[in-house]
């Protein structure tokens, strides 16, 4: 069974304050890693899918980093807005056939 | 263009009955994936089909099955409910499998009494 874990489960940063949190995964058979965003009463929508080493993602203010060797990556939100509380999911997907397994997320509140 | 579409967005069943919900992907995207998100876990993979076969199946039991027709369109069925059925089920599409980016309809909750 695929372990991908999140870090922290819920978070809460003032407005303003820049933030980040982990995704951690397999280190072996590694094939892509993506990351959505999950607003309450909506879809989860993706965010970054990333499949190399090293790889840098940016999109506005978040931004991820990928380390496929030691299985993690970091997503990182600069100047955190109140449209920026949700749940971010990463998930998993190795080599092969295999299916692509969610962590429990991580819940991010911004407090005004 | 239209987003991935899932029917019916609510239902309450009770113990014993079966429910089908459907799930039509953005046109073009041959892959829909099938995902059950209960309190407290994660997105549970369900199964993922792609040009009408069934590419990966999750662990789940045999009262859970879908299928995928000719275009793209998908159903996903649970028979013999139980109370631990009750969830938000989430269809997702894709262009391809393998490591596309997916696109979730906003899911069909299902309270099973």
């Amino acid at each position: 069974i695929l372990n991908v874990e999140q870090s922290p489960q819920s978070l809460h940063v003032q407005e303003g304050d820049s933030t980040n949190f982990t995704c951690s995964f397999p280190s072996s058979n590694f094939y892509a890693l993506h990351w959505y965003r999950w607003e309450t009463a909506k879809s989860p929508e993706a965010l970054f899918v990333m499949t190399l080493n090293g790889d840098e993602k940016k999109k506005g203010r978040i931004s991820a980093t990928l380390n496929t060797k030691e299985g993690y990556s970091y997503l990182y939100i600069k100047g955190s807005q109140p449209e920026d509380s949700a749940t971010y999911l990463c998930a998993f997907k190795g080599f092969g056939n295999e299916k692509l397994t969610f962590g429990t997320g991580t819940r991010l509140t911004i407090i005004p | 263009k239209a987003g991935v579409t899932q029917t019916p967005r609510y239902l309450i069943k009770t113990r014993g009955q079966q429910v089908t919900l459907s799930c039509s992907p953005i046109s073009g995207h041959r892959s829909v994936s099938w995902y059950q998100q209960t309190p407290g876990q994660g997105l549970q993979f369900l199964f993922e089909y792609f040009s009408e076969t069934q590419r990966n199946k999750g662990n789940f039991p045999g009262r859970f099955s879908g299928r995928q027709f000719s275009n793209s369109r998908s159903e996903m069925n649970v028979s013999t409910l139980e109370l631990g059925d009750s969830a938000l089920y989430l269809c997702a599409s894709s262009p391809l499998s393998g490591a596309n980016v997916l696109t979730f309809g906003a899911g069909s909750r299902l309270t099973v009494l």
